[in-house]
């Protein structure tokens, strides 16, 4: 089985860096995604990562550490726009690919 | 390129009545999932199907069915309501349903049981 564990909420403030962690525990793990939700909204892909370590995009970055079972997203420059829940998904090694969702981390961006 | 297209957005029913909701994936995309988002659980996953048949299957009672068509739409069926169901059901697409390759997502159909 899978365990994901995530804040329920987050408050920042526009302009600053946040970041938001996502730990697990699963019996096999292959990758893990971020996705970004807004109210009333799809959820939109983010990242991916597999591999050890950060990458970057733009103003969002995804870390991983296979060891820890531990992920967060760095948000730089904030914006009102990135209030929004993030959403960390865990997808199995081998077998169905079907990625398990957490709860969700609700972002609010504040003036 | 259309975007995964669900219908309708919003449903109201009454407790054991059903309920059909259907989903369009993205053109060329063969593998559709279905998840359940409420407040309390977020997104849980309902089941998958690729080339008409389902593929994968969540820990939903069987009173939730879905079925896939030759054009990969895919329609999900909600039997004898209740009040638990109300939710926002959530279909995604990918091309193969590989692992790795990220879910398209539709805006979700909003279903209240009353």
């Amino acid at each position: 089985g899978q365990n994901i564990d995530q804040p329920t909420e987050m408050t920042a403030t526009e302009g600053a860096i946040v970041q938001i962690n996502c730990t697990y525990q699963t019996s096999g793990f292959n990758g893990l995604f971020w996705y970004q939700q807004h109210a009333g909204e799809a959820p939109t892909f983010l990242s991916y990562n597999v591999l050890d370590g950060l990458e970057e995009k733009g103003r969002f970055s995804s870390f991983l550490s296979r060891s820890k079972g531990y992920s967060y997203l760095l948000l730089k420059e904030l914006q009102m726009k990135d209030s929004a829940s993030y959403l960390c998904a865990v997808t199995p090694r081998g077998g169905s690919y079907i990625p398990t969702f957490g709860r969700g981390t609700s972002l609010i961006v504040h003036p | 390129k259309a975007g995964v297209t669900q219908t309708p957005r919003y449903l109201i029913k009454t407790r054991g009545q059903q309920v059909t909701l259907s989903c369009s994936p993205i053109s060329g995309h063969r593998s559709v999932s279905w998840y359940q988002q409420t407040p309390g659980q977020g997104l849980q996953f309902l089941f998958e199907y690729f080339s008409e048949t389902q593929r994968n299957k969540g820990n939903f009672p069987g009173r939730f069915s879905g079925r896939q068509f030759s054009n990969s739409r895919s329609e999900m069926n909600v039997s004898t309501l209740e009040l638990g169901d109300s939710a926002l059901y959530l279909c995604a697409s990918s091309k193969q349903g590989a692992v790795g390759e990220k879910l398209f997502f539709g805006s979700g159909t909003q279903l209240s049981v009353l």
